[in-house]
């Protein structure tokens, strides 16, 4: 089945404590990105990347970092989390342009995470 | 500065009442996509349409039609008889030339009672 997958589904975590959200698709995708969402605020890009070793900010990268070290997998880094970091976050990916226009982006099931 | 505006935060309706979802963008870009999403109650996040910036035609699919006016730079979706089944947050979405950055709307809470 073609799925995008995160992991954790959920996190309750520390203020300064590192933690990865994994994620992967088995779509042969190149472009990936991850989001988070915040009531009233909708989804917010925080990176994307456009291939293998190919990443680039969205608009919210402050206390983020991501690589992509395979095509398959995105994983995002909080290496010191803040309780502004407490969102639902979302990873999505997509085949490459096709000449009518960006294809959809599929999404991950989300992983909720907390930072007290 | 916001690139997409859902003004409307959240609409009740009756069943089978039909109900427009407003949304209006921003890009300088000429050439642009704008997309709308379902999140249902559960929580994913369902894609429902892409538009392209140089195909204004408006679509119709089943209960779903899409109303596309580059002139007031909006991307109005309709539910022509709703259902319970449609309450949702509803996305609209905007991604310009590049194709690498998206930009989210936040968000028209539909609730359909029965």
């Amino acid at each position: 089945e073609a799925q995008v997958t995160q992991n954790p589904r959920y996190l309750i975590t520390v203020t300064g404590k590192k933690l990865t959200v994994t994620c992967s698709q088995n779509m042969n995708h190149e472009y990936m990105s991850w989001y988070r969402q915040d009531p009233g605020l909708g989804l917010r890009q925080i990176y994307y990347s456009m291939n293998v070793e190919v990443t680039d900010k969205g608009d919210v990268p402050e206390g983020y970092k991501v690589s992509r070290k395979e095509k398959r997998n995105f994983p995002l880094i909080l290496e010191s989390p803040s309780p502004n970091q407490t969102s639902l976050y979302f990873c999505a990916s997509s085949p490459p342009f096709s000449g009518k226009g960006y294809n959809e982006q599929f999404f991950g099931p989300g992983t909720r995470l907390t930072v007290l | 500065a916001q690139k997409v505006t859902q003004a409307q935060t959240e609409i009740s309706v009756v069943e089978k009442e039909d109900v427009t979802l407003d949304c209006v963008y921003e890009t300088r870009d000429t050439t642009y996509y704008l997309f709308w999403y379902k999140q249902p109650p559960s929580g994913e996040l369902v894609f429902l349409i892409r538009r392209n910036s140089f195909d204004e035609q408006n679509e119709i699919s089943g209960r779903y039609s899409w109303n596309f006016q580059k002139s007031t730079s909006s991307f109005n979706f309709t539910i022509t008889a709703s259902q319970v089944v449609d309450s949702a947050v509803y996305f609209c979405a905007l991604s310009e030339a590049d194709f690498n950055k998206f930009y989210f709307g936040s968000g028209t809470k539909l609730n359909v009672k029965p």
